[in-house]
């Protein structure tokens, strides 16, 4: 159980266009989920907090204009990186609280992007 | 601001040895504690975690310990396999029943056969 998807897994883009990934919980439904962005050989970095039916909440000096947060449904979240540029290059990773183990986060295998 | 700090950066052990990674987190109200292991290229996997409540979790070769007072916990991986290498991440949940984890630096760990 506990299972959750991410898609693509890779994505290379030309600057200026907006790329979407997409964050599913497969077999159980996560009213929050984690966006997360990781640089090569180093830590975690949260992005933002998406919760279903509500505004995303962005940590502090992440532009959220930049990255667009959807919540739509209990198993599906979406980050949107527009007008992507060189440096938004980066591994992102998604993760999602089951609801019934406390504040364990489960993630997605993420998805690395590229642009060009 | 809620902080995770990681020790040490880089392990190098020899197989059957034990490892101990320590972390040390500054919101007291924090109250679960999950480690995470990562291969290269790959999600961060759950390993296991601790909650206040209790000092010690152990699960096969893999245990935790948790100093409140301290503000400490520490992984410990006794007999390593070459199997384990791979980068492992402390974190700490945030306050205000966010849900929010807060991750150490991570530590690679090496374990030569």
């Amino acid at each position: 159980g506990a299972v959750v998807s991410q898609h693509p897994s890779r994505v290379i883009c030309k600057s200026g266009t907006s790329v979407k990934i997409e964050c599913r919980s497969l077999d159980f439904q996560a009213t929050t989920m984690f966006w997360y962005r990781q640089f090569p050989k180093q830590s975690l970095m949260l992005m933002a907090t998406s919760n279903e039916g509500s505004k995303a909440t962005y940590e502090q000096g992440v532009e959220k204009d930049k990255f667009l947060i959807n919540h739509a449904s209990l198993t599906l979240s979406t980050l949107t990186v527009t007008s992507a540029h060189p440096e938004d290059s980066s591994f992102y990773i998604c993760s999602a609280n089951d609801g019934t183990s406390g504040e364990t986060q489960y993630f997605g295998p993420g998805t690395r992007l590229l642009v060009l | 601001g809620e902080n995770v700090e990681q020790h040490p950066s880089t392990l190098s052990v020899q197989e059957g040895d034990s490892a101990v990674i320590k972390c040390t987190y500054s919101d007291s109200a924090s109250n679960y504690f999950p480690w995470y292991k990562q291969e290269l290229g790959k999600r961060p996997q759950l390993i296991i975690d601790i909650r206040s409540n209790v000092g010690e979790k152990k699960d096969q070769r893999i245990a935790v310990t948790l100093n409140k007072t301290a503000k400490h916990f520490s992984l410990h991986i006794t007999e390593t396999q070459p199997e384990d290498s791979a980068v492992y991440f402390c974190a700490a949940n945030g306050s205000g029943n966010t849900g929010k984890l807060i991750f150490g630096q991570g530590t690679t760990l090496q374990v030569k056969p």
